[in-house]
């Protein structure tokens, strides 16, 4: 089973500032196409997780350009160029490669 | 435009059993892979089945197999989990979710129905 590991666990930052999250995984993530199939999930309080990124860097249907997504292999990073108010949150990442199980980090709250 | 609700979730005591539903609708539910995940305090989120589109293929997380079970009627667009011998760690949120073909991910999810097992 691959495991995510997420840091930092906590991130407190001002709006307008960046954001760097990082993500890695014990092994690494299975690929389609050669894409990493690694994504990023933004969750607010009450809410289902929302889609960010897949295949590592492509931003899914209505996310802004301020969030962009790296790395491969192991190594992975969401940064938020300049944190709205609405991007306070938890953000999850996740793998999909090979076969199950399909695991999740642990998350990491980015706060004010 | 793309729903998931589910529904089904209740108070149940350790060793009982629930079945929870998923209505899908905004799309062709029977071309799609799909799947259950659970937030649960213990574990954060934890992906727990996934089913092809015409049931053939099923996986599980290792912590549910053989209490577990995932289903769907395509011809009602409805996927199911039926969860028997329930523990009081298998207590979250349950969401039903849609993972599209070679993106790797989950790209809608439902609201999320609420399982306590507790005495």
């Amino acid at each position: 089973e691959r495991v995510l590991t997420q840091s930092p666990g906590t991130l407190s930052l001002s709006p307008g500032e960046r954001a760097t999250l990082s993500c890695r995984a014990s092994e690494s993530v299975g690929q389609s196409g050669g894409i990493d199939l690694l994504a990023w999930y933004q969750q607010k309080p009450g809410q289902p997780p929302r889609l960010l990124i897949y295949g590592a860097s492509t931003r899914a249907t209505g996310i802004p350009d301020r969030f962009s997504g790296g790395g491969s292999g192991t190594d992975f990073t969401l940064t938020i160029s300049r944190l709205e108010p609405e991007d306070f949150a938890v953000y999850f990442c996740q793998q999909f490669g090979g076969s199950p199980p399909y695991t999740f980090g642990q998350g990491t709250k980015v706060e004010i | 435009e793309v729903l998931l609700v589910e529904s089904g979730g209740a108070l149940v005591q350790p060793g009982g059993s629930l079945r929870l539903s998923c209505a899908a609708s905004g799309f062709t539910f029977s071309d799609y892979y799909m799947s259950w995940i659970r937030q649960t305090p213990g574990k954060g989120l934890e992906w727990v089945a996934i089913i092809k589109q015409d049931g053939s293929e099923i996986y599980y997380v290792d912590s549910v197999k053989g209490r577990f079970t995932i289903s769907r009627d395509n011809a009602k667009n409805s996927l199911y989990l039926q969860m028997d011998s329930l523990r009081v760690d298998d207590t979250g949120v349950y969401y039903c979710a849609r993972p599209p073909p070679g993106i790797g991910a989950f790209d809608f999810w439902g609201q999320g129905t609420v399982v306590t097992v507790s005495s």
